[in-house]
């Protein structure tokens, strides 16, 4: 089993409608992440939570928001989704205590599509 | 974060070592070198990190010069499986850290029979 579980994995919506990714972890990590990824432009960090009560936002995070549930859930949503929010969406996690400090482990991936 | 570069394509026979190179020569003496890799539209994966001294683990081994401005990632005995985007990033630790990798187009690595 996947240690950082995404759903759904792909999901096509209407423009206008509001959908929500979630993601959950049993690696026990304090810090959650979520990114986006588009062709040709890499890896973009959306928002970034270092715990519960912690969320803040990434580089790109106009029209997504987002709910840090518990240690292990972090959900992002798009409250009124646009075609140019069409990507591939990563949630990862890293252990702020860890030996590996920095290192951030990702989920499989949620394919969104806004036609 | 320094920037690092990258060749974008590198070919390798399946059984032979691959060597990817990444040259990082505005890293500051905080930052530490992160390998990871993406292979079709999958999570990124971790592979490797260093801060000064070569590291090796079960997946890679990282050599890095003795000036820090570049370093090697050399995957012992490339299989096909390996075929993938491999990202060399430089990134310092601390809490002020945001998780904010800067991962760049990468080196595309084609594992040939």
């Amino acid at each position: 089993d996947a240690d950082v579980t995404q759903t759904p994995r792909n999901r096509i919506t209407k423009t206008g409608k509001r959908i929500m990714l979630e993601c959950s972890q049993t690696k026990g990590h304090d810090r959650m992440y979520w990114y986006r990824q588009d062709p040709g432009l890499g890896l973009r960090l959306i928002y970034y939570s270092f715990d519960v009560k912690d969320i803040n936002k990434g580089e790109i995070s106009d029209g997504y928001s987002v709910s840090r549930q518990a240690q292990a859930k972090f959900s992002l949503s798009l409250e009124s989704a646009i075609p140019n929010q069409t990507a591939l969406y990563f949630c990862a996690t890293s252990d702020s205590a860890g030996p590996s400090g920095n290192t951030i482990y990702f989920g499989e991936g949620s394919w969104l599509t806004v036609v | 974060d320094a920037k690092t570069t990258q060749p974008t394509s590198m070919d390798c026979a399946e059984g032979r070592a691959a060597n990817l190179p990444c040259n990082h020569s505005t890293i500051s003496g905080n930052e530490y070198v992160y390998w990871y890799r993406q292979i079709h539209s999958q999570g990124p994966q971790y592979i490797i990190h260093g801060l000064k001294n070569n590291e090796t683990n079960e997946m890679a081994s990282l050599i890095i010069t003795e000036d820090r401005k570049s370093s090697t990632l050399i995957l012992p005995h490339a299989t096909l499986r390996d075929t993938a985007v491999y990202y060399c990033i430089v990134s310092a630790l601390g809490s002020s850290n945001t998780g904010k990798l800067i991962f760049g187009q990468g080196t595309t690595l084609q594992v040939k029979p």
